[in-house]
């Protein structure tokens, strides 16, 4: 089966400006996150999405972050205006459903350099 | 929120040497343990994982996974590497809430 895609894989923007983050989960699943992989450490729960609906975005700085998933399916990640600090891998990943049992399945990211 | 640590930020070490990676975690209640493998230009994926049961979890080539409750720990072994193993591998813990909280992973580099 196809896995995760995202797009673009590289993307340098200066700060200040927007940037937005696409991606295509697996056929099928219902469940669809975002992390944010800042270098030298873990992936990080930005916001996760049950269809169309967020169940968990208390991670995201809402005030230059969002999200949506409008048809259940796709999904766009937007940050405006971007800082340094964003400078990071953004991780799509997507499981059958919400749950422990359910695998993640992750895409390549999104390498985002704000400089 | 849990928080995970790897012990180790580096490791390298020679091909049919054995592989420890440690992991510990910081949350009290019941845990689903997982770790993730990211091969050099690959995308992250599962290479095992733990929610109950035979505290010794295997995975795919040839890992195995320890859940030891009263230290808090899940570290993953490999009683001999190869050199395609060479990746970085992440810890990762959930709770009830299913949200996986990752540690700061740890880079294998073996040599052939």
């Amino acid at each position: 089966e196809a896995g995760v895609a995202q797009s673009p894989r590289y993307k340098i923007i200066e700060k200040r400006q927007s940037v937005a983050f696409w991606c295509n989960p697996i056929s099928g699943h219902a469940t669809l996150y975002w992390y944010q992989q800042i270098l030298g450490q873990g992936p990080k729960l930005l916001i996760q999405f049950q269809n169309n609906g967020v169940v968990d975005d208390s991670q995201l700085p809402k005030d230059r972050f969002s999200a949506e998933r409008l048809k259940g399916v796709d999904s766009t990640l937007k940050i405006q205006p971007a800082k340094l600090e964003d400078s990071a891998v953004y991780l799509c990943a997507s499981s059958f459903a919400t749950g422990g049992l359910y695998e993640q399945y992750f895409g390549p990211g999104t390498r985002l350099t704000v400089t | 929120a849990q928080s995970v640590s790897q012990h180790n930020h580096h490791v390298i070490l020679s091909e049919a040497a054995s592989l420890e990676l440690g992991c510990n975690y910081s949350y009290g209640g019941t845990v689903n343990l997982f770790w993730y493998v990211q091969y050099p230009g690959q995308h992250l994926q599962l290479l095992l994982k733990y929610f109950s049961g035979d505290p010794l979890v295997k995975g795919i080539k040839g890992f195995e996974a320890e859940f030891i409750k009263s230290k808090f720990s899940f570290n993953l072994r490999k009683p001999s590497v190869q050199w395609s193993d060479t990746a970085e591998y992440f810890c990762a813990v959930s709770s009830n809430d299913y949200k996986l909280s990752f540690g700061a992973g740890t880079t294998v580099t073996v040599r052939a």
